[in-house]
């Protein structure tokens, strides 16, 4: 299986800053067929079902606001949120859909100060 | 607008069963891979079961294989997860998902005597 290891646990941040968020895969998730990263970020706000953010490491969901930024390859990818709102309040979570048993990360809350 | 719909869920013995439904609208359901993902209270987010277009394909995570059964009706447009054996550790969110991209606002499922 593979193992989804992501940092921090918590962090808290005033509005406009800048967050960063991380997660490494235990093997790649660089398809070398279509050289795609299956990794996607979704956000978790309270009360509320997981929203995707991020799929293929790097592309925006449509209506996605462009602070939210997925960056990486192959098994060390980052969500940035720039700009922080206190809209932002939520959990973020990595996935890996590479192949199965798909894996999430552990997830990261975000707080805001 | 895409619309997934869970349902089924409550409050069950140990070792009874319960059969999960998740009715999908405004999307030609039969093109996509459906998935069920769980929340335990508190927790994070684990990925149960996903079935391929045409569900001649299911896929499980190892803690649950031999107890649930995903299973679509693609004339229903009704995605179901059958659950055995209930256990205390099965408590959770249930949530349906398409293609791991759009989630329904999830179905509890508490287990306890």
């Amino acid at each position: 299986d593979i193992v989804m290891t992501q940092s921090p646990f918590s962090l808290a941040v005033s509005e406009g800053e800048m967050v960063t968020i991380n997660c490494k895969s235990s093997q790649s998730l660089l398809s070398s067929g279509n050289q795609k990263n299956y990794l996607a970020w979704y956000q978790q706000k309270p009360g509320q079902s997981p929203k995707l953010l991020i799929y293929y490491a790097s592309t925006r969901q449509s209506g996605v606001p462009d602070r939210f930024i997925g960056s990486g390859s192959g098994t060390d990818f980052t969500l940035t949120i720039s700009d922080v709102q206190a809209e932002d309040l939520a959990d973020y979570y990595c996935l890996q859909h590479y192949s199965y048993p798909l894996t999430f990360g552990s997830g990261t809350k975000l707080e805001i100060k | 607008e895409v619309q997934l719909v869970e349902s089924g869920g409550g409050l069950v013995q140990p070792g009874r069963s319960l059969k999960l439904s998740c009715a999908a609208s405004g999307f030609t359901y039969s093109n996509y891979v459906m998935a069920w993902v769980r929340q335990a209270p508190t927790k994070g987010l684990e990925w149960v079961a996903s079935i391929s277009t045409g569900g001649g394909n299911t896929y499980y995570r190892d803690s649950v294989k031999g107890r649930f059964t995903i299973s679509r009706d693609n004339a229903k447009n009704t995605l179901y997860l059958q659950i055995d054996s209930l256990r205390s550790e099965d408590t959770a969110t249930y949530y349906c998902a398409k293609d791991m991209r759009g989630w329904g606002p999830g179905t509890m499922v508490t287990v306890s005597s």
